[in-house]
């Protein structure tokens, strides 16, 4: 069965610093990654999506790669703020399901 | 972006009771919305596609009679948990497909649902 993996449960950086969170996948073939934000008790919120065809995508001071070799996402914060703090979850899509990793806490500090 | 919204946010509901839950698109239509559920520290979980005009799908081990799914019309999808028990309590999120990127989803603020 597919099974989908986020680095740790918990990241702690330096505000300014860049943030890097994994997401690593098996026994699947996605269309598409999206990389989601949660704060705690809140729905997610949309931040990127990647397509199998693409290898790198940037928003503001987000980036996104995607290796469909490696089975391996990895999203960067550069110049991080403690706004950024919140959980991130990555989610591989078919069509419009999709199926998503437990997420990573990022804490910045001041 | 397009807004989803949820109603309620939070209930509590004894044993044995029914609760239902809104999902409404506030600005745009949803012919498909996707209900999820999230327990504590754990990832989102699809429980049900919700079809406008047609049945719900059902993603295996998600008891249909158990989480009715109506899809009234175009812009509201309901998610009624019939005679809930405490193992029904979670974090309840329902979602709709965006109109400007493809595949890109919009998600509600979601429900929490604590079962006495």
């Amino acid at each position: 069965s597919q099974k989908i993996e986020q680095n740790s449960e918990a990241l702690n950086i330096q505000e300014g610093k860049t943030a890097t969170l994994t997401c690593n996948y098996t026994n699947y073939s996605p269309a598409y990654l999206q990389w989601y934000r949660q704060d705690p008790g809140r729905g997610p919120v949309f931040l990127l999506l990647i397509r199998e065809n693409e290898k790198e995508k940037r928003k503001e001071r987000l980036k996104v790669t995607f290796d469909t070799t490696l089975k391996q996402s990895l999203f960067h914060i550069t110049a991080s703020q403690p706004a950024d703090s919140a959980t991130y979850l990555c989610a591989l899509g078919d069509d419009y399901k999709l199926s998503f990793g437990a997420g990573t806490t990022v804490t910045v500090r001041a | 972006g397009a807004v989803v919204s949820q109603h309620p946010s939070r209930v509590i509901c004894k044993s044995g009771t029914s609760v239902k839950i809104e999902c409404r698109s506030l600005d745009f239509q949803a012919t498909t919305m996707f209900w999820y559920r999230q327990f504590p520290k754990q990832s989102l979980m699809l429980m049900a596609t919700s079809n406008e005009g047609s049945k719900a799908t059902y993603e295996q081990g998600v008891e249909k009679d158990k989480f009715l799914i109506n899809h009234a019309s175009l812009t509201l999808s309901t998610l009624t948990v019939t005679s809930a028990h405490p193992e029904d309590s979670s974090f309840y999120i329902c979602s709709a497909p965006g109109q400007e990127i493809i595949n890109e989803q919009f998600f509600g603020p979601g429900t929490r649902l604590t079962v006495l």
